[in-house]
């Protein structure tokens, strides 16, 4: 069964950068669709890209402007990265997989609580 | 697209039938996934396709429903059952509502 564990900072200023890393294990990272999906305190959960190691990537809209997503296949690691953070920003970030086109999550992370604030 | 869960809290009795309802803002044809999440815990996907289960999910759960309106279906609920849900379209992008509470009642 696959697992993702997510890591990275706990804790980021506003305005700086937020690099986060999901490692994949027990599977391939050539198996799936990879998206990042965030929930803020209100519970909310907001999906914020999916890539795909042929290199195809899409990004949320709402959040295209800062995102960057990535794989390193020799590290069976998913990046994410994401500019000029706000408050609004503070949510826990999931890892998750996706076998058809990544349209839905059937593979997730425990997750990885992030706080923007100085 | 915008997706509209309701009511925001559901009470039921162990053993009763709970109906969770999403609407969507435009047509999804059956582009709809639902997914139960208990506190501290990911969630985890029970439905796609609106009405396919997932691997390993119980008979109990079901859905139905196409375009815009959407019904997730639990009967006979266990105690394992009493979460959170949510629904999530997949038609333009991906988009989840805000979730339904199950609570004991």
């Amino acid at each position: 069964q696959v697992q993702l564990q997510e890591s990275g900072p706990a804790l980021v200023k506003p305005s700086e950068t937020l690099s986060l890393t999901c490692n994949v294990s027990n599977g391939s990272i050539s198996s799936s669709f990879w998206s990042w999906i965030r929930q803020s305190a209100g519970k909310e959960l907001e999906w914020i890209g999916r890539v795909y190691f042929s290199g195809s990537v899409i990004y949320n809209p709402s959040l295209k402007s800062r995102v960057t997503m990535s794989l390193d296949t020799s590290k069976n690691e998913i990046s994410l990265i994401l500019k000029s953070v706000t408050a609004a920003d503070t949510a826990i970030y999931f890892c998750t997989g996706g076998s058809y086109f990544g349209y839905y999550f059937d593979q997730w992370g425990q997750g990885i609580a992030v706080t923007v604030s100085s | 697209i915008v997706m509209t869960q309701s009511p925001a809290t559901l009470s039921v009795s162990p053993g009763e039938r709970a109906t969770l309802s999403c609407r969507a803002s435009q047509s999804i044809t059956t582009k709809l996934a639902w997914y139960q999440q208990k506190p501290g815990q990911a969630p985890r996907l029970l439905l796609y396709g609106a009405s396919t289960r997932a691997t390993g999910i119980p008979a109990r759960f079901s859905g139905s429903g196409s375009e815009t309106e959407f019904t997730l279906t639990i009967s006979g609920l266990q105690s394992e059952d009493f979460a959170v849900y949510y629904c999530q379209q997949y038609e333009d992008w991906r988009t989840f509502g805000q979730g339904t509470k199950v609570e004991i009642k």
